[in-house]
């Protein structure tokens, strides 16, 4: 267990629905990341949120946004929902809104959309 | 266009076997880091170098930065099938962070 909880583990919903990917990150930890990893992407950077505000901007569509919370979760939602957004996406959380010291990962959310 | 090549992008060996993994850039990067992810689960971070030709040792890993902070490599000594797994190198480049194409490594037994 690396201490960020993703929830739910596994979705599957329907072309032009919208749903709401949930992270906690880990204890003491105030940046939160979301990345989607498909098999032809490998992972990419979507947003980042440090102490409840927006940090970084990745490859984020338009019909994906975030926010960070007081409690420091993270949810991501995504919305208009099309089959090539089916992936694996992660939320990982660090203790410093500096990237390049590494992160916690998540287990992810597979979300397949049919 | 990735910004961090790897490579090989498949690699199948049998136990206790040796290999190394490659991860480059035409990019200086300010640190590199390697991890490790298995099927199912989010990539577990291994090592962060961050000074040019620093070499970090975790049991029978070996990582490596090269001098001119462009690329890095990850050799494993006596591989074990719990090492299988995809190993992915990330990195901060011009104020934006970058995860490799990635290294699918099966040991078998």
């Amino acid at each position: 267990d690396s201490g960020v909880t993703q929830t739910p583990k596994h979705l599957i919903t329907a072309t032009g629905q919208r749903v709401t990917l949930r992270c906690s990150p880990r204890s003491g930890d105030l940046s939160v990341y979301w990345y989607q990893q498909s098999l032809d992407q490998g992972l990419q950077f979507l947003i980042q949120y440090y102490n409840g505000e927006e940090r970084a901007k990745g490859n984020i569509l338009e019909r994906f946004s975030a926010q960070q919370f007081p409690d420091l979760h993270s949810e991501l939602n995504l919305s208009s929902l099309e089959l090539g957004d089916s992936a694996l996406y992660f939320c990982a959380s660090s203790v410093t809104p500096v990237r390049n010291y590494g992160y916690t990962f998540g287990s992810g959310t597979r979300l397949t959309v049919v | 266009t990735q910004l961090l090549e790897q490579s090989p992008q498949f690699l199948s060996i049998q136990e206790g076997e040796n290999l190394t993994v490659y991860c480059n850039s035409s990019s200086v990067f300010s640190s590199l880091q390697w991890y490790r992810q298995e099927p199912g689960e989010g990539p577990v971070l291994l090592v962060t170098v961050v000074t040019g030709g620093e070499v970090k040792k975790l049991k029978r890993l070996t990582f490596q930065f090269g001098d001119a902070r462009k690329d890095s490599s990850l050799h494993i000594t006596a591989a074990q099938p719990g090492d299988t797994g995809l190993y992915l190198c990330a990195g901060d480049s011009g104020n934006q962070f970058y995860f490799g194409t990635g290294t699918s490594l099966t040991v078998i037994p």
